[in-house]
């Protein structure tokens, strides 16, 4: 019954190639988010949608590329991976004015 | 944007002891949140305070909407309250959380 997931849990990959992570909420939410956390722990926002629809986009790198294929799901595509994008990526959601629920955050080590 | 800073970067204490940590925020906010990040990175919620006073068990929060503040207040700390504490504040409508950088609680035994 968990409230966020994402997968997978740990992404360890070479420089240049593509790769998704998946998130999935079962809290009704009608908004969800991508954040980066590097390694500094440092937490800032990278992506929004509500009802499948983008209204946050941060300044990133167009080899991001978020898809919510619906409300209960977002997820997000990186192409051409470099150094710089080891990090760990969190996704949340949230019901319009109230509490973000983050999922467990996916650990991105680029070699 | 909205600057958020947290106080003190770095605290440690021992088990027992109660700490005092602050946010500040330099814009009025729609939403206030507190989480802790545990040593396995999960980031759990705290509490919800926009304004008032809120407690769970040995933890309470007071945020000062007025004076652009909010305080965490840990009472007789547990190694299992180490880890990073962040606040996070939503302002005019912007639907995210912009992030304070976080204090670090370490307690040891």
């Amino acid at each position: 019954d968990t409230a966020v997931s994402q997968t997978p849990k740990y992404l360890v990959t070479q420089m240049g190639n593509d790769k998704s992570i998946k998130c999935e909420q079962n809290l009704g939410h009608d908004t969800m988010y991508w954040y980066k956390q590097d390694s500094k722990k440092f937490l800032k926002i990278m992506f929004s949608y509500n009802n499948k629809e983008l209204i946050i986009n941060e300044t990133v790198p167009n080899r991001f590329s978020p898809k919510s294929p619906d409300k209960a799901h977002l997820n997000l595509h990186i192409n051409s991976l470099e150094l710089g994008d080891s990090a760990v990526y969190f996704c949340a959601s949230m019901r319009s004015g109230a509490t973000q629920y983050f999922g467990p955050g996916t650990r991105l080590l680029v070699l | 944007g909205i600057q958020v800073e947290q106080s003190p970067p770095d605290l440690i204490l021992q088990e027992g002891a109660n700490s005092t940590l602050r946010c500040n925020f330099s814009d009025s906010v729609n939403n206030l949140q507190w989480f802790h990040q545990n040593p396995w990175g999960q980031l759990i919620n705290l509490f919800y305070i926009p304004s008032g006073t809120k407690q769970n068990g040995r933890l309470s929060a007071t945020t000062v909407a007025t004076e652009r503040y909010s305080l965490l207040y840990i009472s007789s700390s547990q190694t299992t309250d180490s880890g990073v504490y962040f606040c996070a504040v939503d302002y005019q409508g912007a639907q995210k959380l912009v992030f304070g950088q976080g204090t670090r609680l370490t307690i040891n035994p």
